[in-house]
């Protein structure tokens, strides 16, 4: 998984209760992006981050908040989780935001929202 | 409207068959196209990258092609083998040089021996 890790792999939380997911690399690279898996609707981008301090939003980022003070850490915050936000997540990082784009992608963590 | 599209049903093949997975999309103008690997429990894997001014790509077993005209890409495995099942996902750039992509749903791959 390309020096990409992410924290934690998996974890059960309550409807209403914040959630942060980390996710950590070791290649330098300047862009790092978040995915939500699901059935049906496959990978989807959530945000996604173009260097320290800059980040931008993706397909479905209603409900999620993302920061990057560091260029390896990439956090994804979910402010009062629901049951829909049950879902795989992946993380990905990438040297060339632009043309040519090709994304490693982190091991994944799966949240469960009860 | 925007739409990426792959074959949802699985794709069962005898080992030793060339399997051909399909990719479609509409109202997308790619600059490329990427092709990747998913494992059960495990993140995509990058497989390879067609650019627009290309019709075919090679590695190893793999190949890919792009059809700028038909808005396809196809992604063959030759003498698959059963460490070939896997899901297969296509990606390609969602508006011009942002680096979003989007991704298709993937195709699931089953080689039986």
């Amino acid at each position: 998984d390309a020096g990409i890790t992410q924290s934690p792999r998996h974890k059960v939380t309550e409807t209403g209760t914040p959630v942060t997911l980390r996710c950590h690399q070791t290649e330098n690279h300047r862009y790092m992006y978040w995915y939500r898996q699901d059935p049906g609707h496959g990978l989807r981008l959530i945000h996604y981050s173009y260097g320290v301090k800059d980040t931008d939003k993706g397909e479905v980022s209603d409900g999620y908040s993302v920061s990057r003070s560091k260029t390896e850490d990439f956090l994804l915050t979910l402010e009062s989780a629901t049951s829909s936000q049950t879902s795989v997540y992946f993380c990905a990082i990438s040297e060339a935001g632009g043309r040519e784009n090709t994304q490693y992608f982190g091991p994944g963590t799966r949240l469960t929202v009860l | 409207s925007q739409k990426i599209e792959q074959n949802s049903e699985a794709l069962n093949i005898q080992e030793g068959k060339t399997a051909t997975l399909t990719c479609n999309y509409t109202n997308y103008s790619p600059a490329y196209l990427q092709w990747y690997r998913q494992d059960p429990g495990r993140g995509p894997v990058f497989l390879l990258l067609i650019r627009e001014n290309e019709k075919e790509k090679r590695k190893e077993r793999l190949k890919v092609t792009f059809d700028t005209t038909l808005k396809q890409s196809l992604f063959h495995i030759t003498a698959s083998q059963p460490a070939d099942s896997a899901t297969y996902l296509c990606a390609l750039e969602g508006s011009s040089n942002t680096g979003k992509l989007i991704f298709g749903q993937g195709t699931t791959l089953q080689v039986k021996p």
